[in-house]
């Protein structure tokens, strides 16, 4: 069965940076993108990027440009998210989830990660 | 950015209630529009996918209609299991972006 397994909590002082890190199975890696999509407490969903596992290309929402980074390790089907320059803002969950590549097409999130709570405080 | 307005953003209802969700785009996003269940602490759940297409397993008292830049997602026979917050989603360019999210209550 599919499943996306993410790392566990952090906590962060303001000016550092989180690394998360999704890792897949049940599928072939390369065969749907991951986006990272978060939520602050209590406020809605937020997508923040897409990497395609099979040649590492990324997307970045332009809020993170210059902050975010998505990369991927195919040996292990992970993908990582790293955050920088981090604030109090940015404490939220964070999830990972994959949706199924198609030519000519695009599809929505299928699976889901369970969320890694990252917590930015001084 | 296509901006993605749902509402209401509360609604309260009861057990055997019809209820509906609207979520409107800023831009015409054609049928690349899903619905997600989220229970508190868990991960949202994708419902219906293209607008109108129910996912394997989604109980048929769901449903889902529109295209272009009106939406809407349907709850028939409401059922106490039916207590979460229900987001829109346009998948058709990115940034990929979410409606604000809809808390339904079961009186």
């Amino acid at each position: 069965q599919v499943q996306l397994v993410q790392s566990g909590a952090e906590v962060k002082k303001p000016g550092a940076s989180v690394k998360v890190s999704c890792q897949t199975s049940g599928y072939t890696f390369t065969t749907s993108h991951i986006h990272w999509v978060r939520q602050a407490p209590g406020q809605g969903l937020e997508w923040m990027g897409i990497i395609n596992p099979g040649g590492g290309s990324t997307e970045y929402s332009q809020r993170f440009q210059g902050r975010l980074t998505m990369t991927r390790e195919t040996s292990t089907s992970t993908v990582y998210m790293e955050l920088s320059g981090l604030s109090s803002e940015d404490t939220a969950l964070y999830y990972c989830a994959r949706s199924p590549i198609q030519l000519w097409s695009r599809n929505p999130f299928d699976y889901w990660g369970q969320g890694t709570l990252v917590t930015v405080s001084s | 950015d296509i901006q993605m307005t749902q509402s209401p953003s509360t609604l309260s209802a009861s057990v055997g209630d019809r209820v509906t969700i609207t979520c409107r785009a800023s831009q015409s996003i054609s049928s690349r529009l899903a619905w997600y269940q989220q229970k508190p602490g868990k991960a949202p759940k994708l419902l219906i996918s293209e607008a109108s297409s129910l996912e394997s397993g989604v109980p048929s008292r769901f449903s889902g209609s529109g295209s272009g830049t009106e939406f809407t997602l349907a709850i028939i026979s409401l059922q106490p299991d039916d207590l979460a917050s229900y987001y829109c989603h346009q998948y058709n360019s990115y940034p990929y972006t979410f409606g604000q999210g809809t808390k339904l209550e079961i009186k």
